[in-house]
């Protein structure tokens, strides 16, 4: 089963500031497998990238995804009021695994 | 699209639970749909899928053999059985629907319920 390793567990930033979040996965694969999902508390998560790399529909394009084999990373480009959330990874080649997230907050 | 779940609440451990997840928006019967849960404040686990018409199914290893997952398109509706429940088991479910309707699934999901939470607790 792949595990995936979300870093850092929280990150405290300002509006407008860039946010860089990791996902490390235990074993390489590819690309093509790997989601980023935002929650917001109270709400269900929502679908931000898939294959890595693809917006769906709907997302702002401060929202970026990349990386390859065992590293993959998210990056809002200017963090808006809205952003502030929790941000988890998902493989979903032969499993479908998450991450354990990591907390974007209000510095 | 809207999944609205429901048949969450306290059960004691041992008991069983039927949760269901109504459908509506969308042709139900064209995609694959699956569970996913999350202990409050913890992290997404994802549970179980179901293929469009039924006939395939998968789970994940905590919940095998006392979880079932089940559809009935005439009813737009999902259902996972929960038999034999653990105080581990506790948890909010989601349902979630497959991104794309392909035969065979894509595994991500573009939109999910807003949960049903479940107890397992003397």
């Amino acid at each position: 089963e792949v595990v995936l390793t979300q870093s850092p567990g929280t990150l405290s930033l300002s509006p407008g500031e860039r946010a860089t979040l990791s996902c490390r996965a235990s074993q390489s694969f590819s690309s093509r497998y790997l989601a980023w999902y935002q929650e917001k508390l109270g709400q269900a998560p929502r679908l931000l990238i898939y294959g890595a790399s693809n917006r769906a529909t709907g997302i702002p394009d401060r929202f970026s995804g990349t990386g390859s084999g065992t590293d993959f990373t998210l990056t809002i480009s200017s963090l808006e009021p809205e952003d502030f959330a929790v941000y988890y990874c998902q493989y979903y080649g032969n499993s479908i695994t998450f991450g354990g997230g990591t907390k974007v907050e209000i510095k | 699209v809207q999944l609205v779940e429901s048949g969450g609440g306290l059960i004691q451990p041992g008991g069983s639970l039927r949760l269901s997840c109504a459908a509506s928006g969308f042709t139900f019967n064209s995609f694959w749909m699956h569970w996913v849960r999350q202990v409050p404040g913890k992290g997404l686990v994802w549970v179980s899928r179901i293929n469009s018409d039924g006939s395939n199914t998968t789970y994940a290893g905590s919940v095998k053999g006392r979880f079932t997952i089940s559809r009935d398109n005439a009813k737009n509706t999902l259902y996972l059985q929960m038999n034999s429940l653990r105080a581990e088991d506790t948890a909010v479910y989601y349902c979630a629907r497959d991104a794309t309707p392909l035969w065979y699934g894509v595994n991500y999901f573009d939109n999910w319920g807003q949960g049903t939470l479940v107890t397992v607790s003397s």
